[in-house]
């Protein structure tokens, strides 16, 4: 089954500035790699995520790169601000359904 | 907007009991998952369902599980024996299409514990 790895597990940047969290997924079947926010006590809310057939996708300051080749992809966060604070979580999917990373505590600091 | 909606949002319940999780999906969503995360820990996928009847299920998912969609609305979890490492927050999720091809909605959860 497809094993997804993410890191850090927890990232703290200053307001103002980008964060860059990573994953690496080992199934190359997987075609579906979506980025989850989860916020304390709620469910995970999608915020981007990419097909396989595009290498970058961008909306406002998130964006999503992937490199099919090397089997990971990463979330960059700009300009952070501080509701920007919480845990994300990569996936990947394919005909199985959705794995998740571990998640990172993203913490930006005022 | 329209969204997913899980009941209850705690439960507490001793070990060996029945407990059932219950989920109103997004109305015109065919596809529903549940997943569990332990306090801390990554989410995990434990069952998909389509067509009324189980699509995929992982290893978690085991006899002690049951889903069913009783009527046009609800889609339930049912741990028939809890144990104490059934902790944990359930979610349930819809989508329009399969999840490799459609986004996923989640719910805000259940948290369950068991004593």
């Amino acid at each position: 089954g497809e094993n997804v790895e993410q890191h850090p597990s927890t990232l703290s940047v200053q307001e103002g500035d980008s964060a860059v969290i990573k994953c690496t997924y080992s199934d190359s079947a997987s075609n579906y790699f979506p980025w989850y926010k989860q916020e304390l006590g709620k469910g995970p809310q999608l915020i981007i995520d990419i097909r396989s057939n595009v290498g970058e996708k961008k909306d406002q300051r998130i964006a999503v790169t992937l490199n099919k080749t090397a089997k990971h992809f990463s979330l960059h966060i700009t300009e952070t601000q501080p509701e920007d604070s919480a845990v994300y979580f990569c996936a990947a999917g394919g005909a199985d359904g959705l794995t998740f990373g571990k998640g990172t505590h993203l913490i930006i600091q005022p | 907007e329209p969204e997913v909606t899980q009941t209850p949002s705690h439960q507490v319940t001793q070990m060996g009991q029945e407990v059932i999780l219950r989920c109103v999906p997004i109305s015109n969503h065919l596809y529903f998952y549940w997943y569990r995360q332990i306090l801390g820990q990554k989410v995990e996928f434990l069952v998909s369902f389509y067509n009324n009847e189980i699509s995929e299920k992982s290893e978690i998912f085991d006899d002690q599980f049951s889903v069913e969609r009783p009527d046009g609305s609800n889609f339930t979890l049912k741990i028939r024996s809890t144990k104490l490492e059934d902790s944990a927050m359930y979610f349930c999720a819809s989508s329009v299409r399969p999840t490799n091809t459609g986004e996923l909605f989640f719910g805000e959860g259940s948290r369950l514990t068991v004593l």
